[in-house]
């Protein structure tokens, strides 16, 4: 039982490129959510997915898409990363919007030059 | 407009003695509150929770007090140990079905040896 897994864990990107970050849960989790964390912030949600075939907006989703594409997986895109996308990416996981504990995956961290 | 603040960045504390990370939400529509603790290089992982309905909730050596007429929750660690070393992040949720966690900015736990 892996929990929640994201992939890459590392990744450096030119300003304009674009790239997915990966996420998938292996809890038979309905909701999943993608963070962004800055040095000195909390986390921010950027989108989440309450249940499979649906995603809806969080605090900061400008610049970002996402894709439920299954009940365990749910991808991030950034379609031209810039430099103020420079954070650390975490996905998580809840069995249902009602349950509130989120388990969350170690991380992905992006740098865009 | 930060709902919910931890307006500690940091503290230290001796092993041993009693650890308390403080927290503030502005959000009278926050009914239930998470404590999460992150270590560098990994994800948050969920520690310990309280419902609006109740004071106080209690598992192993860690306490959450809330104070709902203050909109004030702490976090008791006692005794303090080396391994409780981390950032602490306090969340709030509205209930009525909403997905979305509010988190602080953190709060960095030094315990000394």
């Amino acid at each position: 039982n892996a929990g929640v897994t994201q992939t890459p864990k590392f990744q450096v990107l030119k300003t304009g490129q674009s790239m997915t970050l990966q996420c998938a849960q292996d809890m038979n989790h309905n909701s999943m959510y993608w963070y962004r964390q800055d040095p000195g912030m909390g986390l921010r949600l950027i989108y989440y997915s309450a249940s499979e075939g649906t995603t809806d907006k969080g605090e900061v989703p400008n610049g970002y898409n996402v894709s439920r594409l299954n009940k365990r997986e749910f991808s991030l895109r950034l379609e031209s990363a810039a430099p103020s996308q420079t954070s650390v990416y975490f996905c998580a996981s809840t069995l249902s919007g009602i349950n509130y504990e989120q388990y969350f995956g170690p991380g992905t961290r992006l740098t865009v030059t | 407009d930060q709902q919910v603040k931890q307006n500690s960045p940091s503290l230290s504390v001796q092993e041993g003695r009693i650890s308390i990370l403080n927290c503030d939400y502005t959000n009278s529509m926050f009914d239930y509150f998470l404590w999460y603790k992150k270590y560098p290089a990994e994800g948050p992982t969920f520690l310990i929770s309280i419902s609006s309905i109740k004071d106080k909730n209690e598992d192993g050596r860690f306490t959450v007090f809330l104070n709902k007429s203050a909109k004030h929750l702490s976090l008791h660690i006692v005794p303090s140990q080396p391994g409780d070393s981390a950032v602490y992040f306090c969340a709030a949720n509205s209930g009525a079905g909403s997905y979305q966690l509010t988190f602080g900015k953190g709060t960095k736990l030094s315990v000394i040896p």
